[in-house]
């Protein structure tokens, strides 16, 4: 099974930051990589797919990067709707998320 | 659009069965290349896989949850459907339905969720 780990857990950042979250596979996964948002009371969305490419109607803020087993999520000028949970998954082998990482208001 | 809406009960019994049924509208299940699964998330922590069938019925489950878990598609109405047995309160979760992407190489990726139905279990 390929397992999947994201960094931090909980991630405090004010309107405008810039932040990253990581993602690393227990194994290479190539770039069979997606990134999701979730909200409160809500289905995840879909951000980024095969590791860096922009789903369509996903603000340009959010970029996606690696290839491997190490990954990032870097969203740009943080704005008040993008405090959420995000979440990663491989796609390479069946289909395993990280645990999800939480990006809350400082 | 591409639209999924999850049915179903919301609270089933410890050692029963959990029956859930999804609904695909703004397309058709028979797609060529389309593939439909389900996801769960137990209240306030993280996503799971549980499987995936391809358009022409193949199956692909979860290894921690193989034994119980059966997916199966009605192409006559236009749905899929989840059963997974022997359910204890460990299987309480939000159940989202899906349609996914396939790899190359035979992972599955969900680009297109249902809202999702909370099913408790409880007696």
């Amino acid at each position: 099974d390929i397992q999947m780990t994201q960094s931090p857990s909980t991630l405090s950042a004010s309107v405008g930051d810039r932040v990253t979250i990581t993602c690393r596979a227990s194994q290479s996964i190539s770039s069979w990589l997606a990134w999701y948002q979730q909200k409160p009371g809500k289905a995840p969305k879909l951000l980024i797919y095969k590791a860096s490419s922009l789903e369509s109607g996903v603000p340009s803020r959010f970029s996606g990067s690696g290839s491997g087993t190490e990954f990032t999520l870097t969203i740009n000028s943080l704005q008040p709707d993008d405090f959420a949970t995000y979440y990663c998954q491989q796609y390479k082998s069946y289909c395993t998320f990280g645990q999800g990482t939480k990006l809350e208001i400082k | 659009q591409l639209h999924l809406q999850e049915s179903g009960p919301g609270l089933v019994k410890p050692s029963e069965t959990l029956s859930l049924s999804c609904h695909v509208s703004g397309g058709s299940i028979s797609s060529d290349d389309h593939y439909w699964g389900w996801i769960r998330q137990p209240p306030g922590k993280g996503l799971e896989w549980i499987g995936t069938i391809s358009y022409g019925g193949s199956t692909y489950y979860n290894p921690s949850l193989k034994s119980r878990v059966t997916i199966s598609v009605d192409t006559s109405k236009n749905q899929f459907s989840l059963g997974l047995t022997s359910v204890t309160a460990a299987d309480t979760a939000i159940f989202y339905c899906a349609r996914f992407f396939t790899s190359s190489l035979g992972g599955h990726s969900p680009i297109r969720w249902g809202q999702g139905t909370l099913v408790a279990v409880s007696s």
